[in-house]
């Protein structure tokens, strides 16, 4: 596709259940980020694939928060029992090159994710 | 941590009117990028600063990185009711590239 795409775009979850959100990044893009932002705030780091291996998961906040890319394409993001402070927009963003190579990071529309 | 501090939050204009908002780092910074949010949106990539006392521009829109690369500032002329959105910079952090984002500057326009 053109862009970075991600799905659902909005998902509304009880208290204590699992979500799973998806991102599909520019074909061939080697790295790729997910951020978490609040609102009125800047996005937060998560987590960092290069192709299928997590490299940096330093900024997932708890080990509710999964993230996988097992073939190096499609990144899926999960939390599990999810609590109402996990309610922000979950951005995927991708770019070309490696880390360190300082190339710009496409972003998706992001998942809106309020827990209820 | 490492963070970039971002000035002002909320800039009103009037339409025509100029625009700057600024970002400043305790440490020295290898790069900066600039990112733009529309109302509702994703960030979009505006640009990427490295060197010293670099300056770029695109159409109104101007960006410089300080002599001591601990500081950024992108200024806009005469604006327009497209230039809404909040502006981020962002410091590349970690081992992995990730970015480190500022609060950002929200920039509301009035026709």
């Amino acid at each position: 596709g053109a862009g970075v795409s991600q799905s659902p775009r909005y998902k509304v979850a009880k208290r204590g259940q699992d979500v799973a959100l998806r991102c599909d990044p520019i074909s061939g893009h080697v790295s790729l980020f997910w951020y978490q932002q609040a609102l009125g705030q800047g996005p937060e780091f998560l987590t960092y694939f290069q192709n299928e291996a997590q490299l940096d998961k330093s900024g997932l906040p708890s080990d509710r928060f999964f993230a996988e890319r097992p073939e190096g394409s499609v990144s899926t993001l999960k939390i599990q029992r999810t609590q109402q402070e996990d309610s922000a927009v979950y951005l995927c963003a991708s770019s070309l090159g490696i880390r360190y190579s300082n190339q710009p990071q496409h972003f998706g529309d992001g998942t809106r994710l309020s827990i209820l | 941590g490492q963070q970039v501090m971002q000035i002002p939050q909320y800039q009103h204009v009037q339409e025509g009117e100029d625009f700057t908002t600024y970002c400043n780092s305790s440490t020295t910074l290898s790069n900066i990028q600039w990112y733009k949010q529309r109302p509702g949106g994703h960030p979009v990539f505006l640009i990427q600063l490295v060197k010293s006392g670099e300056v770029k521009k695109q159409k109104r829109l101007t960006f410089q990185f300080g002599e001591a690369k601990k500081n950024s500032s992108l200024h806009i002329t005469a604006t327009q009711t497209t230039d809404v959105g909040t502006y981020f910079c962002a410091q590349h952090g970690g081992s992995q590239g990730n970015l480190i984002f500022g609060k950002g500057t929200k920039l509301s326009v009035k026709p």
